[in-house]
This record gives structure tokens, sequence and C-alpha cells, in this order.
């Protein structure tokens, strides 16, 4: 398996603009996780999926940012409007959840807003 | 709610030293599992070690081991014999059994040659 592979890589956008951020995780892999990562707030658990289903998004921090996951092996982080305090670096996860098996993270998205 | 705390922001061993990185949770579930992460410059995260909680035996991968100590809900990560390419941000993270994955804000580690 490639492993998750999350895209684009790096986004740079303007104040304002819709900003998608892409997510497809490891096969067979029933939870999913959205993580940003800030110098001053360290790795947020921003929303976790379990079969597709959103179960705990008391991490998003305002109604700006939206997650979705369609099927199994996709999903997407959105925010709308951007702001520049929103420039981070976020992350996707996957994991077995019945095993209690580690998060498999992507290689992130490093998002900056201008 | 369940937390975990890395009091050491930054620490420094010297090259072939040995050195402990802290961490400490807060959970009143009993089943649950734990992990050390490492955050390379690269930033990929890579995981180092994983413990569950009902195993009473500290796990162990070549030079890096755990001290697990359940009743204190305290989790260390011994790295022996430093090497350069152990210099990261190193990421203590809490895991119940089909919950969320929670993670401390890390420990960066420098390794001086």
């Amino acid at each position: 398996d490639a492993g998750v592979i999350q895209s684009p890589r790096h986004e740079v956008t303007e104040m304002g603009q819709e900003v998608t951020l892409r997510c497809k995780p490891i096969s067979g892999h029933d939870y999913l996780f959205w993580y940003r990562q800030t110098m001053m707030r360290g790795l947020e658990l921003l929303i976790y999926f379990n079969n597709n289903v959103p179960i705990d998004d008391s991490g998003m921090p305002e109604d700006r940012f939206s997650a979705k996951m369609p099927n199994a092996s996709f999903s997407t982080l959105k925010i709308q409007p951007s702001e520049p305090r929103d420039s981070a670096v976020y992350f996707c996860a996957s994991s077995i959840g019945a095993l209690g098996t580690e998060a498999f993270f992507g290689q992130g998205t490093r998002l900056t807003v201008v | 709610a369940q937390t975990v705390t890395q009091s050491q922001p930054e620490m420094s061993v010297q090259e072939a030293e040995t050195v402990t990185l802290s961490c400490t949770y807060d959970t009143s579930e009993s089943d649950y599992y734990l992990f050390w992460y490492k955050q390379p410059p690269s930033r990929q995260m890579i995981l180092v070690i994983r413990q569950e909680a009902y195993k009473q035996q500290n796990a162990t991968e070549n030079r890096f081991s755990v001290n697990f100590q359940k009743a204190a809900k305290s989790f260390s990560l011994k790295i022996s014999d430093s090497q350069l390419g152990d210099a990261a941000m190193y990421f203590c993270a809490y895991r119940r059994v089909r919950g969320k994955i929670i993670f401390g804000k890390g420990t960066r580690l420098h390794i001086l040659p």
C-alpha cells in the first residue's frame, strides 16, 4: 500500500479564498483523523471519522472549517473563507480502531494564507 | 477528557549517550494504548514504539525503550546510544480502544556531536 496520501503538499492562498485539502487513507482502515500542527499549539485533533461517519468534531476551530468523508477512500478538509491564522501544516492519518493501532500519517499539507 | 503532557519542550544529549523523554497522561480508562512518534525535519510522522496498557512488560525497539508506569500514568521514552539521526521532535500519544488519538506538545531533541 502507498500509505496515506495527501494533496496538495503545499498550498499558498490569499485571505478570503476557499481552500480544500484532500486525503486518501490506507485501504482497510476504518478511522480517519485530521490534525493541525502549529508551533504554538502543537498537534491538534480537528475531527475524526469512523466508517466514514464524523465522530468528534469538537476540535474544529470555527464554522469556517468543514470536513467530509463521502466514502472509505477519500476525505476533504475545507476552509472557507481562509484567514492568515489558518496557516499551519495539516495532517491526515488513518488507522484500524479495533486493534488500537497507531495512526499512519500522510506527508501533510503546508498551508500558507497571505 | 484525556490529556497528554510533555513537560520538556527541548532536550540535548551527547552523541552515544542515553536520554530519557518524559510523558504523563490523564485518563479514567483502564484499557488504552500509548505511542511515541518521531518527527524529523522532513515533517513525516514516524512511529517509534507502542505500548498496550494491559501489558506489564515495557516495550522495546532496538535502542528505544519505554518505562510504562500505569498507576502513575507515566510513559517515558529512553533512547540509548544516541545518534545524530535521532535529532527530531518526539511526540507522546494516547489512544483509548476505538477512540481518538491525542498528542502531547512534543519535545525537541538535539544530538550534540
